[in-house]
């Protein structure tokens, strides 16, 4: 059973570049959570999806940042125009989704994508 | 405020000691409460988490945890440590589409 798929585990990117991160949820998962690490500070909430709908993007900056989880294929989560500050280790979790509001969703994550901007 | 402190941001202990990382909640229902592993170079790894019932509750490499209501506490142990524990630990709060992490907890190991 395979785990939480990320691709490319290492990114490196210009400034003004673009930069795409992909996360293939475990099998069964229909649920995506995106995470940033950034350097000495604790993992951040980004964004929360579902296939084909954002639950909750609270987290994400407000430009250039954006992220989709279709129907079809991996969760992207896409970095325009990049600047030195977005260099960190982005991380993908999935959970299966829960049928009722008592109950907890376990999330199981990714090895991570480390985007480093020169 | 709704948020999960883990005031160690540094651990150190000798290998075979016992371990203990903390971790304090703030939120107004009973929480959903885990702690995940971050070994260097890979991704995070749960090691157990909390919904409801027993407080005390076992998790992977023999490591347990205690939630306490009173203390606002999930206080991660383990008897005994090994090499392979050096890692970074993180206490988070998951609730209702809510996701709290806290800032980690660094563990190194002495020989």
């Amino acid at each position: 059973n395979a785990g939480v798929m990320q691709n490319p585990r290492h990114l490196v990117r210009r400034r003004g570049q673009e930069a795409r991160l992909r996360c293939s949820p475990m099998k069964g998962h229909s649920h995506v959570y995106w995470y940033r690490q950034l350097p000495e500070e604790g993992l951040k909430f980004m964004v929360y999806l579902q296939k084909e709908n954002i639950i909750d993007e609270s987290g994400m900056p407000k430009e250039r940042f954006s992220a989709e989880f279709p129907k079809e294929g991996p969760s992207i989560l896409r970095i325009q125009q990049v600047v030195r500050g977005d260099s960190a280790a982005y991380f993908c979790a999935s959970s299966r989704g829960v049928a009722a509001f008592w109950e907890a969703d376990t999330q199981y994550f990714g090895p991570g994508t480390r985007l480093t901007v020169l | 405020a709704q948020s999960v402190t883990q005031p160690d941001i540094h651990i150190t202990v000798s290998e075979g000691a016992s371990l203990e990382l903390r971790c304090n909640y703030s939120y107004g229902a009973t929480p959903y409460l885990f702690w995940y592993v971050q070994s260097p170079g890979q991704g995070l790894q749960l090691l157990l988490k909390y919904f409801s019932g027993d407080t005390l509750v076992q998790g992977i490499k023999g490591f347990e945890a205690e939630f306490k209501r009173s203390q606002s506490s999930f206080n991660l142990r383990k008897p005994s440590v090994h090499w392979s524990d050096a890692a970074e630990y993180f206490c988070v709060l998951n609730r209702d589409d809510k996701i709290i992490f806290g800032k980690g907890t660094r563990l190194h190991i002495l020989p």
